[in-house]
């Protein structure tokens, strides 16, 4: 099956720094690729929905500026937390969704812990 | 607004039982409902999946029956395992013209098989 990975898997970091997590689709093209948030014992919240080449749309409520998407590839988005902040600490899981596929398949990552100090 | 309520939020099932988990959506109109399983610090992993024009489907030990009038649907487990232990999602996609068509989740079921 399909592989999403994600890069680091886990990532502490001082309140004020950035930290960029990857998202890539191992062996499969993706035009889309969706961006989640968790907390603990919470569902996930989609944050925004990345299209290679152009730029993300963002849920409302999701600072664009503090959580800013780059899919520069179609096997590479990525999501960098700008000057993080304790708040910002939660999983964040991708998912993508295979050019060839169809819009039924949605293969997601094994996400990032971020714990913001 | 909660578009897909999931129901119950925690469920203990002793091993050889059947675990059930229900969902129900509402307004929108859905045409694929996925169930997907998450294992602590993992991602989620799709379980199984069904269409509206279908009213079951069994893939193994897990069925999802759909009631399309009641706009509700659920996932049976059935001899459940201590291995079943994790937490399920439904989630539903919304027909629409747009290429993104993203997934609405339900607030999850955490499951416990007991040995």
């Amino acid at each position: 099956g399909a592989v999403v990975s994600q890069h680091p898997s886990w990532v502490i970091c001082k309140s004020g720094t950035s930290v960029k997590i990857e998202c890539r689709s191992l062996d499969f093209q993706a035009t889309t690729m969706f961006w989640y948030r968790q907390f603990p014992k919470q569902s996930l919240m989609l944050m925004a929905t990345s299209n290679e080449g152009s730029k993300a749309t963002y849920e409302q409520g999701v600072e664009k500026d503090k959580f800013l998407i780059n899919h520069a590839s179609l096997t590479l988005s990525t999501l960098t937390v700008t000057s993080a902040h304790p708040e910002d600490s939660s999983f964040y899981i991708c998912s993508a969704r295979d050019l060839w596929e169809g819009p039924d398949t949605q293969y997601f990552g094994p996400g990032t812990r971020l714990t913001v100090l | 607004q909660q578009q897909v309520k999931q129901s119950p939020q925690s469920l203990i099932v002793q091993k050889g039982g059947i675990s059930i988990i229900n969902c129900a959506y509402e307004n929108t109109a859905f045409d694929y409902f996925p169930w997907y399983q998450q294992f602590p610090g993992k991602g989620p992993a799709l379980l199984i999946a069904i269409r509206p024009d279908v009213s079951e489907k069994k893939e193994g030990r897990f069925t999802i029956s759909f009631n399309k009038s009641a706009k509700q649907f659920s996932l049976h487990i059935m001899d459940s395992q201590p291995g079943d232990s994790a937490t399920y999602f439904c989630a539903a996609r919304p027909i629409s013209s747009g290429s993104a068509r993203q997934l609405t989740f339900g607030s999850g079921t955490q499951l416990t098989v007991l040995p």
